[in-house]
């Protein structure tokens, strides 16, 4: 069954070190998406990619955080300099074509945790 | 901006007694709604997407109503192994990516 995988699945960072994050899309799926879910809080959406191109990074903080889908291998989430604000589960989705309306799975998700 | 509120934040139910959750919308051009369940340290699984008023679909002991302002999941006669939180999300007004409701946390006691 192969779903959206993601690893690492926990990742501890010092401050000021960076993070990456892989995701690779389920099998067909062109289009990934990266949410993040505070503790007590629902989950954000973050970004959206397709193979190359960002389609829409309004969830996104301005600094620090980038993500990327390249041609061949996974999606990566970046994130550089942590913060202790930073530490989160970080969910990669993907569909088979857009959103609108058209359902995205889940993978199991990356904990980050900054010391 | 579009907005999603689940109702209740946690429910613990006896095993077999049937109950519901709610999620209220609000969203410009709903494009679809979708429910989830989430284990602890687990991704959101999905359950089910409802498009238009008056859709419903049924899944084991669950079953997903929706009408123009809110969604219902329904519970049929619980069992432990329901216990999780489940998610509610819509998908519309032009954006692309989907708003979730915070959950609510289901607890079925034996």
């Amino acid at each position: 069954n192969a779903g959206v995988m993601q690893n690492p699945r926990h990742l501890v960072r010092r401050r000021g070190q960076e993070a990456r994050l892989r995701c690779s899309p389920m099998k067909g799926h062109s289009h990934v998406y990266w949410y993040r879910q505070l503790p007590e809080e629902g989950l954000k959406f973050m970004v959206y990619l397709q193979k190359e191109n960002i389609i829409d990074e309004s969830g996104m903080p301005k600094e620090r955080f980038s993500a990327e889908f390249p041609k061949e291998g996974p999606s990566i989430l970046r994130i550089q300099q942590v913060v202790r604000g930073d530490s989160a589960a970080y969910f990669c989705a993907s569909s088979h074509s857009g959103v609108g309306g058209n359902t995205i799975y889940f993978g199991e998700g990356s904990w980050l945790t900054v010391v | 901006e579009d907005q999603v509120t689940q109702s209740p934040e946690a429910l613990r139910l006896q095993e077999g007694e049937s109950s519901s959750l709610n999620c209220s919308y609000t969203v410009s051009g709903l494009r679809g709604l979708f429910w989830y369940r989430q284990d602890p340290g687990k991704g959101p699984e999905f359950l089910f997407t409802l498009y238009s008023a008056g859709e419903e679909k049924e899944k084991e002991r669950l079953k997903a109503t929706l009408t123009k302002k809110e969604s219902f999941l329904h519970i049929t006669a619980p069992k432990p192994e329901d216990s999780a939180t489940y998610l509610c999300a819509v998908s519309g007004g032009g954006a692309d990516g989907l708003t979730f409701g915070k959950g609510t946390h289901l607890i079925i006691q034996p």
